[in-house]
Order: structure tokens, then C-alpha cells, then sequence
């Protein structure tokens, strides 16, 4: 069975520095991959996803992350941290069995001080 | 990107009544649409995978009489909590993926509020 853990259930980082956000999955088969981000009493946006071609995936507002098979890790990371993205982020993975059930992470609650 | 409009944002009733959540894709049909629900400062649990035309597919735990799920068309599913209680006071959200299309992202909804009294 897919699942994913993400370590640490906050964040803080200063503004301008270096945001990684850790995720670590489980699946017997190749997985696919995502990250959404939501903000207080929204819906969730996506981020970026990895569906087996480049490891390095690049997604919007600056973020990317890179699948590791090797380590089982799909972390998010951006250079330089901005107060807008201050929010709930979360990693994902499509469930086996298609329909695109997604399983999600507990999520990390990411902090920017000025 | 393709877009999910869920209805309404935020709702309060009364314990015992009945509310009605839409989930519309607006530019695109979705065969299949997922309904979330999620706990203040936990994760999304599935609890309900909507599918066109046929029964609704739950989760282990999520009980059917209780979540009434309607899939009439291919860009609407609607989620009626029945007997709402306080308990059922939780942040809903749904999902739809681009008909046909497996293993891509999901597109969710803004998220409905419930909030029982």
C-alpha cells in the first residue's frame, strides 16, 4: 500500500532563506507524486507533481523537489523563502487502483518571519 | 488550469438538519469526483470516491446513510450530511480529475465549512 510521511509538522524559516519541506513515501510500485499547498480556509492547490519522467520536477512560485528512489524521498524545496508562502503544505501520492485516490501526508505547516 | 467551484464556502445549521454541498467542474468533466473531509490541523481523509452515473464508493469507517453522495452529471456530485450533529462540524473539501485521464493531478474545490449547532 502508498503512503507518505512528512517529518516535521512545522517550519519556520526567516524570509529569504532556504525552505525544504521533507517528504518520505512508501509504495511497491512506481509512484506518482505531488505536492499541494493550502492556505486558511481554502481549497488545495497544486504545487508540482512527479509522474516518472524527470526526477527534478520544477513547479510554480519558485518550488521544486526532486524524487530520490533511492532514498523513497520527494522533498520540496525553494531558494528563497517568501512571507506569501506562508502556509499548509502537503505531499501526496496516487493510491493504487487508479481513480486517482489521492493519500496525503499530515502535513507541514510552513512559518516566514520577516 | 482546470477549475473545481464548491458550494457553499461555509454553512451553519441547526443538529438534526440536513445540508447540501455542490462540487461543480466548471471547464472540464470529471467522471469521477472525491469527497475530503479534514480536521483542523490534520490531513485530508477520504471519504468518498463519486462516480458518474452509479453508486458512490466509501471509505471503511464513513458511513452511507450518513454521507448521501449524488452524481447526476459529469460536472456535478453533491454531498448531503443528513441529521447533521455537532460532531459532523468539519472542513469539506472536493476533488475531480479530467475524465479518462488516471494517475494525474486532482483539482479541488475551495473547501465548505460546516459548522453544526
Amino acid at each position: 500500500a502508498q503512503s507518505v510521511t512528512q517529518l516535521g509538522s512545522h517550519v519556520s524559516v526567516s524570509e529569504g532563506a532556504l525552505v525544504l519541506l521533507r517528504c518520505n513515501y512508501s509504495s511497491s510500485v512506481p509512484p506518482y507524486l505531488f505536492w499541494y499547498v493550502q492556505y486558511p480556509n481554502q481549497g488545495l492547490q497544486l504545487l508540482l507533481k512527479y509522474t516518472s519522467a524527470a526526477t527534478l520536477v520544477k513547479g510554480i512560485n519558485g518550488f521544486e523537489a526532486e524524487f530520490k528512489k533511492s532514498e523513497t524521498s520527494f522533498h520540496l524545496t525553494k531558494p528563497s523563502a517568501h512571507m506569501s508562502d506562508a502556509a499548509e503544505y502537503f505531499c501526496a501520492v496516487i493510491r493504487s487502483g487508479g481513480y486517482n485516490k489521492l493519500i496525503f501526508g499530515a502535513g507541514t505547516r510552513l512559518a516566514v518571519h520577516p | 488550469g482546470a477549475v473545481v467551484s464548491q458550494h457553499p464556502s461555509w454553512v451553519i445549521c441547526k443538529s438534526g438538519t440536513s445540508v447540501k454541498i455542490e462540487c461543480r467542474s466548471l471547464d472540464f468533466q470529471a467522471t469521477t469526483m472525491f469527497w475530503y473531509r479534514q480536521f483542523p490541523k490534520q490531513s485530508l481523509m477520504l471519504m468518498a470516491t463519486s462516480n458518474e452515473g452509479s453508486k458512490a464508493t466509501y471509505e471503511q469507517g464513513v458511513e452511507k446513510d450518513k454521507f448521501l453522495i449524488n452524481h447526476a452529471s459529469l460536472t456535478l456530485s453533491t454531498l448531503t450530511v443528513t441529521s447533521a450533529h455537532p460532531e459532523d462540524s468539519s472542513f469539506y473539501i472536493c476533488s475531480a480529475s479530467l475524465a479518462g485521464r488516471w494517475n494525474t493531478e486532482a483539482f479541488f474545490g475551495q473547501g465548505t465549512r460546516l459548522t453544526v449547532v
